[in-house]
């Protein structure tokens, strides 16, 4: 039972561009959502979140939407750099299991110089 | 500020033995996460430590054990491996386990289950 999915393996953008990553759940308990980037032989890290009661969230390059009807959130990074070029999780949580976070399957990002 | 480390970054077993993998968590955080990635795909939750006690599980048999220190630091326990166990371990910690707080991760263990 997948209850966060990120339907695209894999993304190609020019650098400059926008990249554009997509994540849906099924859980209508999970009320935080978070996204993380990882590079091979490292750790995911952290790069940004939203709660429920927001329906958008900047940091810098990076916002997150969220669409709680659709339950649908999408990353945008605008612009695009070479070292954007990772895997991205988007995770969740909520309920009575707030401490564990549930992740996608993660989407390749590369962009290309 | 020191982040969070695991050790051993690699680790080679055979099916039926038992392997402790250690994780120091983030200076300042109380709680430390467990995850399974398996190749191609997500982490998955395996259980959460607070103050020493379990504090929420995933859908992990009891061969998978735990325990936190009083500094906060965990280790994961698998015993009478199996060659599906073959995965990326990952340790995170956060403030605390009863909120919405970020979870930062270690680098990983590699578990190789021949």
């Amino acid at each position: 039972d997948q209850q966060v999915k990120q339907n695209s393996p894999s993304l190609s953008v020019q650098e400059g561009r926008i990249s554009i990553l997509n994540c849906d759940y099924t859980n209508s308990m999970f009320d935080y959502f978070l996204w993380y980037k990882k590079y091979p032989a490292e750790g995911p890290t952290f790069l940004i979140s939203i709660s429920s009661i927001k329906d958008k969230n900047e940091d810098g390059r990076f916002t997150v939407f969220l669409n709680k009807s659709a339950k649908h959130l999408s990353l945008h990074i605008v612009p695009s750099q070479p070292g954007d070029s990772a895997v991205y999780f988007c995770a969740a949580s909520g309920g009575t299991s707030y401490g564990k976070l549930t992740f996608g399957q993660g989407t390749i990002l590369t962009v290309h110089p | 500020e020191t982040g969070v480390t695991q050790s051993p970054t690699h680790l080679i077993k055979t099916r039926g033995q038992q392997v402790t993998l250690r994780c120091s968590s983030q200076s300042g955080h109380n709680t430390v996460s467990w995850y399974q990635q398996a190749l191609g795909q997500g982490p998955q939750f395996i259980f959460q430590y607070y103050r020493e006690e379990e504090n929420g599980r995933g859908n992990f048999p009891p061969r998978f054990s735990g325990l936190q220190f009083p500094n906060y630091s965990s280790e994961l326990n698998v015993n009478a491996l199996e060659l599906d166990d073959s995965a990326l371990y990952l340790c995170a910690s956060s403030f605390s386990g009863f909120s919405y707080n970020e979870q930062f991760f270690g680098p990983g263990t590699r578990l190789t289950v021949l």
